[in-house]
């Protein structure tokens, strides 16, 4: 079974441009989750979708946005970039309606902002 | 907001010895889980605790699961090269997990 398939893996971008990262969840699995990891912040909660309604939400800012389409896929998108985001970028999917059950995490999207 | 604590930060032991980590909180936790993250992947699941007192164990890797559930360790015994990773704790619900800080192992052959 294919595990979660994030895609870029890596990029560059510059500030104030913006920036669109994809996720492929497991096959069958409906809830898709995003995190950045930074070195200084660690794992962090951006937001988690379910048949593409976002249920919940992390302290961030209005920068950035996600969105999951009816294949269950997910893009998530950072607007005007800041040298602060600079971070990888998580995406983990689960097959349970969402209180229990495994992450299972792609390898990440790791965004470089100059 | 729940937070949870994990110490220590950094750990670089040589390939034989024992050692715990530690994740802390103040807040109570209906499930804990602990991931272990290697470079350049993302964190794979360890395993989850759900019942104060808790004690699992995965081969050389013990968990326990504070009985008031608001705390939890990692044991490793007999270290070895392959368990070099960064191992993060984790509670709340699979929508909106919370991590600790991670703890850095390092294992010298």
């Amino acid at each position: 079974k294919a595990g979660v398939t994030q895609t870029p893996r890596y990029l560059i971008k510059t500030r104030g441009q913006q920036v669109t990262l994809s996720c492929s969840p497991i096959s069958g699995h409906r809830s898709v989750s995003w995190y950045q990891q930074t070195p200084g912040q660690g794992l962090q909660f951006l937001f988690e979708y379910f048949s593409e309604t976002q249920r919940n939400k992390g302290n961030f800012p209005g920068r950035f946005s996600g969105r999951q389409f009816s294949n269950s896929r997910s893009e998530m998108n950072v607007s005007t970039l800041e040298l602060g985001d600079s971070a990888l970028y998580l995406c983990a999917s689960t097959g349970t309606s969402g209180y229990t059950g495994e992450l299972f995490f792609g390898e990440g999207s790791r965004l470089t902002v100059l | 907001t729940q937070l949870l604590e994990q110490s220590p930060q950094f750990l670089s032991i040589q390939e034989g010895e024992n050692l715990t980590v530690y994740c802390n909180s103040s807040s109570v936790f209906s499930s804990l889980q602990w991931y272990r993250q290697e470079p350049g992947e993302g964190p794979v699941l360890l395993v989850t605790v759900v019942t104060g007192g808790e004690v699992k164990k995965l081969k050389r890797l013990t968990f326990q699961f504070g009985d008031a559930r608001k705390d939890s360790s990692l044991h490793i015994t007999a270290a070895q090269p392959g368990d070099t990773g960064l191992y993060l704790c984790a509670g709340g619900s699979a929508r909106q997990l919370t991590f600790g800080s991670g703890t850095q192992l390092t294992v010298l052959p």
